[in-house]
């Protein structure tokens, strides 16, 4: 069984950086075959797409977070790490990592950390 | 980017019933259609994928069907526990994934 655990710093001020890291267990990210996403869900909002990563280092962002995105992968600790940069308070979120499933050309999140509440204030 | 919208926003419903969940996409999407089932405080939770596949584990009391760019999430015999809120995702386009805004479905 696949397990997910997000963590990293609760607050964070405005203009820093955002640091997360996903903890994966119960299978190998470097096993291949599985996109690894970031998701985002803003304090009673829906939920928004930040991006994917694979196993390679290759990772795809949502153009909507305008570059401010770093993803990667550290194989070694079987870890996935997000970076958001210039933070303010729309970036204030639960911050969940998910594992990407593929089945027929559609794409779906079958595995999903507990999610973690980052709240950006001064 | 393909938008996702749900319909309801939010419904009321008792335990028993049975109920209805809208999505439409705004182009056409096939059948890379997949719900989830979110909780208050929790991960959201796979339900059905490709439109109408449930994932394992899932009561056979949840239903999906649909193609194209209408789809619809249907629950008989509502249980306590199905009182969450629930969310569309097209997973049609592996760079642009996106969401609806949820349904909310509260216990009247």
């Amino acid at each position: 069984q696949v397990q997910l655990q997000e963590s990293g710093p609760g607050l964070v001020k405005p203009s820093q950086t955002l640091s997360l890291t996903c903890s994966v267990s119960g299978g190998s990210i470097s096993s291949g075959g599985y996109y690894w996403s970031w998701i985002r869900q803003r304090p009673g909002q829906g939920l928004e797409w930040i991006g994917f990563t694979y196993h390679s280092g290759s990772t795809y962002s949502n153009p909507s977070l305008k570059g401010r995105v770093t993803m990667s992968v550290d194989t070694s600790k079987n870890q996935l790490s997000l970076k958001v940069t210039s933070v303010t308070a729309a970036d204030s979120a639960v911050y969940y990592c998910a594992r990407r499933e593929r089945s027929g050309g559609n794409y779906y999140f079958d595995y999903w950390g507990l999610g973690t509440l980052v709240t950006v204030s001064s | 980017d393909i938008q996702m919208t749900q319909s309801p926003s939010s419904l009321s419903a008792s335990v028993g019933d049975r109920i209805t969940i809208t999505c439409r996409a705004s182009q056409s999407i096939s059948n890379h259609l997949n719900w989830y089932q979110q909780k208050p405080g929790e991960a959201p939770k796979l339900l059905i994928y490709a439109a109408s596949t449930l994932q394992s584990g899932v009561p056979s009391r949840f239903s999906g069907s649909g193609s194209g760019t209408e789809f619809v999430l249907s629950i008989s015999n509502l249980q306590p526990e199905d009182f969450a809120t629930y969310y569309c995702q097209q997973g049609f386009l592996s760079t642009s994934i996106t969401f609806g805004q949820g349904t909310r479905l509260d216990i009247k």
